[in-house]
């Protein structure tokens, strides 16, 4: 089992540009949830997709939107990036209804 | 509000001595805590969490509901122990959902 996967392992953009990072997630699991994690801070929540449909969301502006397919894969999509969207993006997979996670080794995303 | 709090960005100890990581949490429901442990070029993954009540590791963590404070503890601090700590919140479980807070992390150096 490959656990959760995430692809691209780094990214550069430019301002402005819009970026998509994907997420395949362990074997099993049916729920997705994106974290932003900038230098020196915590992982924060972006949103958890479940069924196709985001199901909870932080506080992130619109600009950020994802999606999830049919097999549970999942994709973050940013929009107008801005310099203070670079960080690393985790991605973390769980089975609806049980409380474990289970993270990938994330994307870094670069904004020059 | 919902917050966790990692007052020390770096807790730097000998090898052998004992090891204290401090976590205080804000939540005004009835809280589900985590530490997170993130080795060097490792992803981010599960040490402990308080309901199970164990010891992973030489770890243990108490969730002290009159401080809101989840510290994690080990008696004898090894090397191998280096790396970035998080503590997490679980916030609203009920209905499936699966949201973590973390905080901003403790960098744990342990010197031989």
């Amino acid at each position: 089992d490959a656990g959760v996967t995430q692809s691209p392992t780094h990214l550069i953009k430019t301002r402005g540009q819009q970026v998509t990072l994907r997420c395949s997630p362990k074997s099993g699991h049916d729920t997705v949830s994106w974290y932003q994690q900038a230098l020196g801070q915590g992982p924060q929540f972006i949103f958890q997709y479940y069924e196709e449909e985001e199901r909870q969301r932080g506080n992130f502006p619109d600009r950020f939107s994802g999606h999830q397919f049919p097999n549970y894969s999942s994709e973050l999509n940013v929009n107008a990036l801005l310099l203070g969207d670079s960080a690393l993006y985790l991605c973390a997979s769980s089975q609806s209804g049980t409380r474990g996670y289970t993270f990938g080794s994330g994307t870094r995303l670069t904004v020059v | 509000a919902q917050r966790v709090t990692q007052p020390e960005k770096l807790l730097s100890v000998f090898k052998g001595a004992p090891v204290e990581l401090k976590c205080n949490y804000s939540y005004s429901g009835s809280p589900e805590l985590f530490w997170y442990v993130q080795y060097s070029r490792q992803r981010l993954q599960l040490l402990l969490r308080h309901i199970s009540r164990e010891s992973i590791k030489g770890f243990t963590a108490d969730l002290n509901k009159g401080e809101t404070s989840f510290h994690l503890k080990k008696p004898f601090a090894q090397e191998e122990d280096s790396a970035m700590y998080y503590c997490a919140l679980r916030a609203g479980f009920s209905g499936g959902y699966n949201k973590l807070i973390f905080g901003a992390g403790t960098r744990l150096a342990v010197h031989p």
